[in-house]
């Protein structure tokens, strides 16, 4: 079946550090890829997403590139901020079974200044 | 656009209990779906929709009950609750159920069933 695994957390950073979080993907097809932000006390926000091979994500100054050959999506950010401490969830739609998001369990993220 | 709502935010239940979480998008959105978060779990899917008056079940429907008599609205009911139910409820959608489209999400009931 389809799954997500992500690197295991918690991560804490010092402030400008260099950020990976690590994703990789078993699924059926080529998915489309995601990744998910969750502030405290708040619901899920799109991050960036990917929906072919080689496509590169971005936003906020975070990256990921969907890498077919090693079935990964790693999220990057060359300098975190205080403000980018929260829970990061990588996630899978597949082409069979596109009724769900497959989520990874979540790595906790916590930037100090 | 509101996005995604849900309400309430947090509700505390008795075992046995019933109640409705509800749901509601204005972005004509034709998908919608209900998922759980549970600690060091990611999220699981309860139940899905991809038009009004189609629902199906997701990889934990047991307990749970979803009807969508409009495209805005998708209530999930918990008809007993029971203790093993206390967790963080997501509603999403999207615009359709293809697998290149972004599903939105509400910002979560928190719900203690005692």
């Amino acid at each position: 079946g389809n799954s997500v695994t992500q690197m295991e957390g918690p991560v804490t950073l010092s402030e400008e550090a260099f950020l990976t979080i690590n994703c990789t993907y078993t699924a059926t097809g080529y998915p489309s890829l995601f990744w998910y932000v969750q502030y405290p006390g708040e619901g899920l926000q799109l991050l960036l997403k990917a929906t072919k091979a080689d496509d590169k994500g971005s936003n906020k100054g975070f990256e990921a590139t969907y890498r077919k050959e090693t079935t990964s999506f790693h999220l990057e950010k060359g300098s975190v901020q205080v403000s980018d401490s929260a829970v990061y969830f990588c996630a899978l739609r597949a082409i069979q079974g596109a009724q769900k998001l497959v989520f990874g369990q979540g790595t906790r993220l916590t930037i100090n200044p | 656009n509101a996005g995604v709502t849900q309400t309430p935010k947090f509700q505390v239940l008795k075992t046995g209990q019933s109640m409705t979480l509800q749901c509601a998008q204005d972005m004509n959105h034709e998908y919608m779906s209900w998922y759980r978060q549970d600690p060091g779990m990611g999220l699981r899917l309860i139940h899905y929709s991809v038009g009004a008056g189609i629902t199906d079940q997701g990889e934990v429907p047991n307990g749970y009950n979803v009807s969508r008599s409009t495209t805005e609205d998708f209530p999930l009911r918990l008809l007993s609750a029971a203790p093993s139910q206390t967790s963080v409820y997501f509603c999403a959608s999207s615009y359709s159920k293809a697998w290149g489209e972004t599903q939105y999400f509400g910002p979560g009931t928190r719900l203690l069933v005692l």
